[in-house]
């Protein structure tokens, strides 16, 4: 089944504490991106990436890391959590060059306390 | 960045009663995508519109992007207590692999 895995769906940590949301998808995408979700703010892009080692600053990328390493994962670090992190977090892929949809992973629900 | 306006924000209705959900643009879109999110769960891709005029039909939902391209909208007819959940919008411009995504209209129906 075509699908985006995100793991761990919920999480509650510690501020300072570093962590890591993982990201995985079957479908061969080139595009991959992490977004937040809070009440009344909508999807906000955190990072892109359009390729293997390729990546970019979305919208709102301030405390977070990402890499691409691999065409299929695309990983959310936060290097030291903060409780305006708290959110809820998705991960997104599509075709990229010119065509296709998102894709979206379950949602991560990250509380930092 | 680029912004799409989407409105309203919320919207209850009666079960039966049509929904309509708008996003609107001061620039030209490259084209429109439209996703449901159930409570709960993740976005959905729905549908693309990418010509002028352009009007599609699903089942109870029909979706329609502007003439001058500006706007787009999505209505359902004889809500359900399914159709419960956020619809957004997205302007993607492939050139710059960029979604744009609307803040969502949150529908909820009473049953």
């Amino acid at each position: 089944e075509a699908q985006v895995t995100q793991n761990p769906r919920y999480l509650i940590t510690v501020t300072g504490k570093k962590l890591t949301v993982t990201c995985s998808q079957n479908m061969n995408h080139e595009y991959m991106s992490w977004y937040r979700q809070d009440p009344g703010l909508g999807l906000r892009q955190i990072y892109y990436s359009m390729n293997v080692e390729v990546t970019d600053k979305g919208d709102v990328p301030e405390g977070y890391k990402v890499s691409r390493k691999e065409k299929r994962n695309f990983p959310l670090i936060l290097e030291s959590p903060s409780p305006n992190q708290t959110s809820l977090y998705f991960c997104a892929s599509s075709l990229g060059g010119g065509g296709g949809s998102y894709t979206f992973g379950s949602g991560t629900r990250l509380t930092v306390v | 960045g680029q912004q799409v306006m989407q409105i309203p924000q919320y919207q209850h209705v009666q079960e039966g009663e049509d929904f309509t959900t708008y996003c609107n643009s001061s620039t030209t879109l490259s084209n429109i995508q439209w996703y449901k999110q159930r409570p709960g769960g993740h976005p959905v891709f729905l549908i693309q519109l990418v010509k002028s005029g352009e009007v599609k039909k699903q089942k109870r939902l029909t979706f329609q992007f502007g003439e001058a391209k500006k706007n787009s909208s999505l209505h359902i007819t004889a809500t359900q207590t399914t159709d419960v959940g956020t619809y957004f919008c997205a302007e993607v411009r492939y050139n710059f692999n960029k979604f744009y995504f609307g803040s969502g209209t949150k529908l909820n129906v009473k049953p």
